[in-house]
This record gives structure tokens, sequence and C-alpha cells, in this order.
């Protein structure tokens, strides 16, 4: 089955900075990428997602590129703000359809500080 | 409109009693979904129900563990003979028709099992 490994597990950036995580699968099938954020003690929510047949995707401060060839995608975070603390999920749905189950990385623990 | 709800929000329950822990979809989404959160780990997929379809299990743990979903709407998780290792927080995401990748999360149901 699919299996996604997420880096780095903690991440420190000083306000204004940026974040980058990088998740990494293994299903060459898989063709859904999100990446939820989880605030403590509240449910994940979406930020932004990627498809297979595209290769960069941006809203605002978030970006998500996706490599297909190395099976690999990364969440960029520019200008980066206290809010922005939180734990961030990246997934990939395996199989061709849109109905598949998410894998999940093992989240990235972002502090942001002033 | 509401989102995704669930109940309880809180559980403590003692070893090997049953729990049933309950899903409220958003209204018309044909896909549900159930996800186990470990004290700071990712999103462990559970099983999913799509439409009229038989639910893809392939992630329960055991068979202590079961779904159902009457109606096409609300979904129980049934976990019986519960152990300390099934603490968790139980999320529960819905999803509408194909097309649509994104899966809306509930709140979660914290489970502790003393």
């Amino acid at each position: 089955g699919e299996n996604v490994e997420q880096h780095p597990s903690t991440l420190s950036v000083q306000e204004g900075d940026s974040a980058v995580i990088k998740c990494t699968y293994s299903d060459s099938a898989s063709n859904y990428f999100p990446w939820y954020k989880q605030e403590l003690g509240k449910r994940p929510q979406l930020i932004i997602d990627i498809r297979s047949n595209v290769g960069e995707k941006k809203d605002q401060r978030i970006a998500v590129t996706l490599n297909k060839t190395a099976k690999h995608f990364s969440l960029h975070i520019t200008e980066t703000q206290p809010e922005d603390s939180a734990v961030y999920f990246c997934a990939a749905s395996p199989g061709r359809d849109s109905w598949g189950k998410l894998q999940f990385g093992a989240g990235t623990q972002v502090v942001v500080t002033p | 409109g509401a989102g995704v709800s669930q109940s309880p929000s809180n559980k403590v329950t003692e070893k090997g009693k049953d729990v049933e822990l309950r899903c409220d979809p958003i209204s018309g989404h044909t896909a549900l979904y159930w996800y186990r959160q470990s004290l700071g780990q990712g999103l462990e997929f559970l099983i999913y129900f799509q439409g009229n379809s038989a639910p893809d299990k392939s992630g329960l743990p055991s068979d202590r563990f079961s779904a159902e979903r009457t109606g096409g709407s609300v979904s129980t998780l049934t976990i019986q003979r519960t152990q300390q290792e099934d603490s968790a927080v139980y999320l529960c995401a819905s999803k509408t028709a194909s097309g649509n990748y994104e899966q809306y999360f509930g709140p979660g149901t914290r489970l502790t099992v003393t």
C-alpha cells in the first residue's frame, strides 16, 4: 500500500522567514496530494492541494510543488506569521479515482517565533 | 451550512467495555471516512463508505473494530472490548461527489481507555 514520509518532524522559523516541508510517497498511482493544517485541539483543515497532472500550485503565501518522477511533494510557506504555527500534514490518495482514502504523513510541528 | 459533527466529544471508558462513536457528515456528502489520531501522531485511515458500495475496511486494526453507515448518512464506529492502545482521537470526514477531492473533517472524539 501507499506509504507517505514527511520531514522534518519539527520546524522553527523566525517570523517573516520561509518554511518548507517535504513529503515522499511510494505509490506511483497516487493522484491527489492535499496538505492539512491542524491547530492544537482543532480539526484538520485543508490549506492547499494538488493533483498529479499539475506541477505547482500557489495560493497567496502558500505553494505546493509536485515531482511525480521522484515521487515527492513539498509545501512552501513564505513570509511566515505567528498564526502559521500549527501541525501540518501531507497526504496522498492512492488509486486512480477520487474516492480513495488518504494516507497521511506523520506531521510537522511548525513554530513561528516573533 | 453545518459541518461534520461527531459525538461524544470526549469518552472515558474502562478497559474491556464497548464504545460507540457517532459521525454526522455534511448533508449530501456520499463518502464518509474514519481516521484515528494517536497522541502526537499522524492520521491513520480506518474505514470508508461510498454510497451503497461495500465499505473499504482495510485500515481497521482488529476485528474488535467495526463501523456501519445507516441510510447513507450517519455512521457509527464501534470498538468492542476496548484496550488501552485504543486511546486516541477518532476523526470522521466526509466528501461530496466524485470530482471533488476535498475531505471535510469533524472535530473528533477523544477516547480514553483506563
